[in-house]
């Protein structure tokens, strides 16, 4: 069956260190690859997209990794501060002819002052 | 630049009632989506709209869910009678996807449906 995983436990790191996420998929041949935050009550929001010829993404303190081979996607905050504490999930656009785009389930941040 | 807009935020109702969610997307977005996002779980899409025009609703449950999106702007989405499981927060997005596509979804806050 199609899946799309992210870590359900949530992670705990201490601020100033770097956070790694991951997402795992299989049975899909994604196009591209993005990523979202979450905060509570609120609708997720764009943080940063991969195509599927790019190895690395950095955008300030975020960086994003895609591997096709693994079927793998890392996710990693530096420098992590407490306000970067939310749920992170990542999308697949598993499109033909028009993008699509299903979501994993998200790992929830804690960054502990 | 407004954001999408979504009402209501909340609402509660029994089971086997209808209810309605609007969204506005953001001002020349063509694409517009609405999911389903239960507690815990990603969003899972339901519909995606190109214009006014159905891309897929594969996953739409379509014997009492339905959607439309007229003018190509303005979308409703009717749940018809709804069920226990259909609790959930329910988020419309819409993308630009005209011109250099970014594929970037921009997000509502969502309306948090519980069925009593």
């Amino acid at each position: 069956s199609q899946k799309i995983e992210q870590n359900s436990e949530a992670l705990n790191i201490q601020e100033g260190k770097t956070a790694t996420l991951t997402c795992n998929y299989t049975n899909y041949s994604p196009a591209y690859l993005q990523w979202y935050r979450q905060d509570p009550g609120r609708g997720p929001v764009f943080l940063l997209l991969i195509r599927e010829n790019e190895k690395e993404k950095r955008k300030e303190r975020l960086k994003v990794t895609f591997d096709t081979t693994l079927k793998q996607s890392l996710f990693h905050i530096t420098a992590s501060q407490p306000a970067d504490s939310a749920t992170y999930l990542c999308a697949l656009d598993v499109g033909y002819n028009f993008n699509k785009f299903y979501f994993g389930s998200g790992t929830k941040l804690n960054v502990k002052p | 630049e407004a954001g999408v807009a979504q009402s209501p935020r909340y609402k509660i109702i029994e089971k086997r009632q209808s209810v309605a969610f609007w969204c506005n997307p953001i001002s020349g977005h063509a694409t517009l989506y609405w999911y389903q996002q239960i507690l815990g779980q990603g969003p899972k899409l339901l519909i995606q709209f190109q214009n006014n025009g159905v891309v897929d609703d594969s996953q739409l449950p379509k014997d009492r869910f339905s959607a439309e999106r007229l003018k190509g702007v303005d979308s409703t989405l009717k749940i018809q009678p709804a069920k226990l499981e259909d609790s959930a927060v329910y988020l419309c997005a819409s993308s630009n996807s005209q011109g250099v596509p970014t594929y970037e979804q921009y997000f509502g806050p969502g309306t948090r449906l519980t069925v009593t």
